[in-house]
């Protein structure tokens, strides 16, 4: 596609579900961050892929955050056992190259809401 | 510590008002890069311009310009004669480079524009 493209657009789990947000970047992007955006706060690091090399994952709240990025494409943003603070809008961007200044291209989101 | 302030939480103006978006950074790299987002209601946000540390000149582009003080750690972002097609909610970012894990971009906390027709 022509722009970075995440589902489910919303999701509403309940607490103690395990929740899976699919990030496909625009083709050919070597960069890809996942942030996480609360509601009236600016996004919020959470991990950065190079290809499909996790090269930091220092923003994952906690353990029950990963995130893979297998053939260096598509990635999936997985929580286990979702708690009600983990509800937020979780963005993913990509990047055509590693180099600093390069400008992110964002998706649209993915609305998580933990009951 | 934050790495970039947004002081102006929200800032309503009238429609063809001029407003301005504050943005101060700190970082202790000589080589960074400064951007600006929107990101209107729809969610995704929008890249507007990006700014090197060396590269300190004024840019204007329409309506848009941006005031980059290197002095000061500030990169303000001015709209002139707002439309409502400006509300959003406007993000500052700085990227600075990281040996060995690549990029990290920091963003503000935001500021909400509300162009008031």
């Amino acid at each position: 596609g022509a722009g970075v493209s995440q589902s489910p657009r919303y999701k509403v789990a309940k607490r103690g579900q395990d929740v899976a947000l699919r990030c496909d970047p625009i083709s050919g992007h070597v960069s890809l961050f996942w942030y996480q955006q609360a509601l009236g706060q600016g996004p919020e690091f959470l991990t950065y892929f190079q290809n499909e090399a996790q090269l930091d994952k220092s923003g994952l709240p906690s353990d029950r955050f990963f995130a893979e990025r297998p053939e260096g494409s598509v990635s999936t943003l997985k929580i286990q056992r979702t708690q009600q603070e983990d509800s937020a809008v979780y963005l993913c961007a990509s990047s055509l190259t590693s180099a600093t200044n390069e400008k992110l291209f964002f998706g649209s989101g993915t609305q998580l809401s933990v009951l | 510590a934050q790495k970039v302030t947004q002081a102006q939480t929200e800032i309503s103006v009238v429609e063809k008002e001029d407003v301005t978006l504050d943005c101060v950074y700190e970082t202790r790299d000589t080589t960074y890069y400064l951007f600006w987002y929107k990101q209107p209601p729809s969610g995704e946000l929008v890249f507007l311009i990006r700014r090197n540390s060396f590269d300190e000149q004024n840019e204007i582009s329409g309506r848009y310009s941006w005031n980059f003080q290197k002095s000061t750690s500030s990169f303000n972002f001015t709209i002139t004669a707002s439309q409502v097609v400006d509300s959003a909610v406007y993000f500052c970012a700085l990227s600075e480079a990281q040996i060995g894990t690549g990029n990290q971009f920091y963003f503000g906390t935001g500021t909400s524009l509300t162009v008031i027709p």
